[in-house]
């Protein structure tokens, strides 16, 4: 079946341009997960949704970006105003649930990324 | 301290032989534990987790020590095609947490 799709696969952008990348999860899953990569770095956690529920915005790191999921399914991360520092790989991952409390999450499907280039 | 601590390597080995990763976490907390590998600008698929008793599969062994906060990776008889990234992946199960990878450590298998 289809995996998670993310678009555009690369982006390049000005300095102080806003961005938008777009995450297609797995269908049904209803765990969504946005992540950064930079170069020689590890995944940097961004934000969570879970079904319905609040987002976790904990990982953002700052006001500059947000993100929104319609209707349970693609979610949409934007950057504002961006910066050299913005240029990353941003990575959406999706799962089928995760059990609150605790408990082994489901596996996370990775989807391609989205490679960001800031001038 | 870091969350979750790798080598970053590269670990440079010849086909066949066989090559082990450490990985350090240092919350006490957590609960479930991965391996992740990450293909040269792909993105990270899910190797294997890591279960209390040690969990093997195929030429991939996988151990936890809770009482050092380590995890480890022993792959045997390596294969070209086991180069890689590979991820070491924490959770803390505290409602609805989400995964601390590691840097990786990159595996390199030659010819």
């Amino acid at each position: 079946g289809a995996g998670v799709s993310q678009s555009p696969s690369n982006k390049v952008t000005e300095k102080g341009k806003d961005v938008e990348l777009r995450c297609d999860p797995i269908s049904g899953h209803t765990a969504l997960y946005w992540y950064r990569q930079s170069l020689g770095q590890g995944l940097e956690f961004l934000i969570y949704f879970q079904g319905n529920s609040a987002p976790d915005k904990s990982g953002l790191p700052s006001d500059r970006f947000s993100a929104e999921r319609t209707g349970g399914s693609v979610s949409t991360l934007t950057i504002q105003r961006t910066q050299q520092e913005d240029s990353a790989v941003y990575l959406c991952a999706s799962s089928l649930t995760v059990l609150a409390g605790g408990g082994a999450p489901d596996t996370q499907y990775f989807g391609p990324g989205t490679r960001l280039t800031v001038l | 301290r870091k969350e979750v601590e790798q080598d970053p390597g590269p670990f440079n080995v010849p086909e066949g032989a066989t090559v082990a990763f450490n990985c350090t976490y240092s919350n006490s907390a957590s609960q479930s534990f991965f391996w992740y590998r990450q293909d040269c600008r792909k993105e990270p698929k899910l190797l294997m987790s890591v279960y209390s008793s040690g969990n093997e599969d195929g030429r991939f062994t996988a151990q936890l020590n809770r009482a050092s906060q380590y995890i480890s990776l022993l792959i045997r008889d390596s294969k070209l095609s086991d180069s890689a990234t590979y991820l070491c992946v924490v959770k803390v199960n505290s409602g609805y947490s989400t995964l601390t990878f590691g840097k990786g450590t990159m595996l390199l298998v030659s010819p």
